[in-house]
């Protein structure tokens, strides 16, 4: 397997556009998680969803930021309008059954995120 | 609250050397340990996977002690090479149905 795929790798904007950031996770895998990293905070959970439907989204920081998983292949995380302060490596995770905390979890390669 | 830290914060090493990398957590309940790899613009890697009973595992050169009762774990890089040279990522996990609970990282440097 090509293990979890994202896309863009890196995005660069300029503030108040709208991002699309894009994930693929391991095909057979029913659970989605997306992920944001910094410096300051490390990695944090944003939205995780079981056989496509959103479980827990309260890491979401704001009404600026969607996520929608259409099928069992495909999951996006959208931005807008987007800020500075925004700028991130968003990271999507997925994972096989055994619930949240018992699947070992497989990360993609990161969207490097830079609003100007 | 459910927090993870981990020390140091970086560390430095010449490549042979060993190191020992620490992470406290004061998780409750606690249902497993994770420790995870992530190299310089990648995504993070798993490396062990503890859960209540077991206090070691081991993953080439890298073993992981677990000690339940005192909430620590560490990571112990044998022979370090220059590719151990990433960020290495504690995380624990409460009993199912909770978020998993990440470090900040220790960030390691093996220099030849």
């Amino acid at each position: 397997d090509a293990g979890v795929i994202q896309s863009p790798r890196h995005e660069v904007t300029e503030m108040g556009q709208e991002v699309t950031l894009r994930c693929k996770p391991i095909s057979g895998h029913d659970y989605l998680f997306w992920y944001r990293q910094t410096m300051m905070r490390g990695l944090e959970l944003l939205i995780y969803f079981n056989n496509n439907v959103p479980i827990d989204d309260s890491g979401m920081p704001e009404d600026r930021f969607s996520a929608k998983m259409p099928n069992a292949s495909f999951s996006t995380l959208k931005i807008q309008p987007s800020e500075p302060r925004d700028s991130a490596v968003y990271f999507c995770a997925s994972s096989l059954g055994g619930g949240l905390n018992t699947g070992e979890l497989f990360f993609g390669e990161g969207s490097r995120l830079t609003v100007l | 609250k459910n927090q993870v830290e981990q020390s140091p914060q970086s560390l430095i090493i010449l490549e042979g050397k060993n190191c020992t990398l620490q992470c406290n957590y004061t998780v409750s309940p606690f249902s497993n340990l994770r420790w995870y790899k992530q190299d310089t613009g990648r995504g993070p890697v798993s490396l062990t996977i503890m859960t209540f009973s077991e206090n070691t595992k081991s993953n080439g050169r890298y073993t992981a002690t677990l000690d339940a009762d005192t909430k620590q774990s560490s990571l112990h890089i044998t022979a370090s090479q220059l590719s151990d040279s990433a960020s290495y990522i504690c995380v624990v996990s409460a009993q199912a149905g909770t978020a998993l609970i990440f470090g900040k990282g220790t960030t390691l440097s093996v220099s030849s």
